[in-house]
């Protein structure tokens, strides 16, 4: 069955530090990757996708992530974090031709001003 | 930018009764899906629904919710009779095609079921 596992549920960095969370996925076939946000009180938000081509992907808001296929891991990277990304960030995966879409149980990044 | 709709943002019904959420998705997907989340716990999907019929749905999904697209734009989740562990977000969300493309999601409805 997919699953996906983000390793840190609960982040706290000050401003400018840099952040990754990782994201490991389980399953056998060809699958596309996500990364959503949640902002407090808002509705789920593309940050990036994986479907094909380079594994490195750009993002909005300066988030990328690198699809490792050895791995299964789609982690996701920001140089600086600002006090405005405090959110809680959602790996995702879906098969190719696949209907549902897979979530992590989320990380929570709180940015220190 | 086209959008996903929801209604309510917020529903309290009482343990038994019926509720219907409703959704209006983006005018051109064919795909359209549920998911919830229980407060502090992760993202979970119900149900996919394509070309009027359930393509997939999970054990989560039991006879008691049902799933229509009563017209050409709304799509609604109705859970018969509603239990205490109902209470959760309800995420509509919809893809221009399966897999592939990314869903685009609402921005929920509280369901609190008292």
């Amino acid at each position: 069955a997919q699953s996906v596992s983000q390793h840190n549920h609960h982040v706290i960095l000050s401003e400018a530090a840099s952040l990754e969370l990782g994201c490991n996925y389980s399953y056998g076939g060809t699958v596309n990757l996500f990364w959503y946000v949640q902002y407090p009180g808002q509705h789920l938000q593309l940050l990036l996708k994986y479907f094909s081509g380079d594994p490195l992907v750009k993002g909005i808001k300066g988030f990328e992530a690198e699809f490792i296929k050895s791995k299964f891991s789609f982690n996701l990277r920001k140089p600086s974090v600002q006090w405005s990304d405090t959110a809680e960030y959602f790996c995702a995966v879906n098969a190719l031709r696949g209907f549902k879409t897979i979530f992590g149980a989320g990380t929570r990044l709180f940015v220190k001003a | 930018e086209p959008e996903v709709t929801q209604t309510p943002s917020h529903q309290v019904t009482q343990m038994g009764q019926e509720v219907i959420l409703r959704c209006v998705p983006i005018s051109n997907h064919l795909y359209f899906y549920w998911y919830r989340q229980i407060l502090g716990q992760k993202v979970e999907f119900l149900v996919s629904f394509y070309n009027n019929e359930i393509s997939e749905k999970s054990e989560i999904f039991d006879d008691q919710f049902s799933v229509e697209r009563p017209d050409g734009s709304n799509f609604t989740l109705k859970i018969r009779s509603t239990k205490l562990e109902d209470s959760a977000m309800y995420f509509c969300a919809s893809s221009a095609t399966v897999g592939g493309y990314e869903q685009y999601f609402g921005p929920g409805t509280r369901l609190t079921v008292t």
